[in-house]
């Protein structure tokens, strides 16, 4: 059974960077075709894809935020850490992180972890 | 530019049939995409991997009631015998030339 738990602050300050976790069990990092990925929701609004990572550590970042993003997985292979620099209010949103078998399309979710940017 | 374009509401009546409706840009009409399902105040879920010839594979424990298709740069996902928990967002899914891309979704009310 493939499942996935975001962690990080719930409040962040502006010009701080966010560092969210994303746990995951029942799959491998390793395993070919594999990849992990981030996407959010500000309120009431439509997902938005961030960052991608495969089993292979090839890295894509969504093109607007490019600059600001920074996605890792740990040498266990159970976690993928996402930083986001430089926050601000606009980027209040839920982080989902989510699985995908092949690479190409999600096939599990995260439950998604609200974090809100505010002074 | 990699795009996928969905309307923003749809509604349908309990027990009918809705079908929503995912298009591609034209440069990228033969892609496969998937569709995702996000009830009210829920994390959202996935539904099916669809591709470009409308062979599809569902998530696990996604009922027969669910369906996808394709026709060109459309693609549509048809759910039958609508149930007042499939009120929810839909939102399609692609990927591609190093990125992935969402659709702005659609907002289903089932009356």
């Amino acid at each position: 059974q493939i499942t996935l738990k975001e962690s990080g602050p719930t409040l962040v300050k502006p010009t701080q960077t966010l560092t969210l976790t994303c746990t995951f069990s029942g799959f491998s990092l390793t395993t070919s075709g594999v990849g992990v990925a981030w996407i959010r929701q500000p309120p009431g609004k439509a997902l938005e894809w961030l960052a991608l990572i495969y089993w292979d550590d090839d890295k894509r970042y969504s093109p607007s935020l490019k600059s600001r993003l920074t996605i890792t997985k740990d040498t266990s292979k159970t976690q993928v850490v996402l930083t986001m620099s430089n926050m601000d209010p606009v980027d209040t949103a839920t982080y989902y992180c989510a699985h995908s078998g092949d690479g190409d399309s999600i096939d599990y979710w995260g439950q998604g972890t609200l974090v809100t940017v505010s002074s | 530019q990699l795009v996928l374009t969905q309307s923003p509401s749809a509604s349908a009546s309990l027990g009918a049939s809705v079908k929503l409706t995912c298009t591609l840009t034209s440069d990228h009409s033969r892609w496969a995409i998937a569709w995702h399902q996000q009830r009210p105040e829920k994390g959202p879920r996935y539904l099916m991997k669809l591709n470009s010839d409308g062979s599809h594979s569902k998530g696990d424990g996604i009922p027969d009631r669910f369906s996808g298709s394709s026709s060109g740069a459309e693609r549509y996902l048809t759910i039958s015998s609508l149930q007042s928990e499939d009120e929810a967002d839909y939102y399609c899914q692609t990927w591609g030339t190093g990125i992935w891309v969402f659709g702005g979704g659609t907002k289903l009310t089932v009356l």
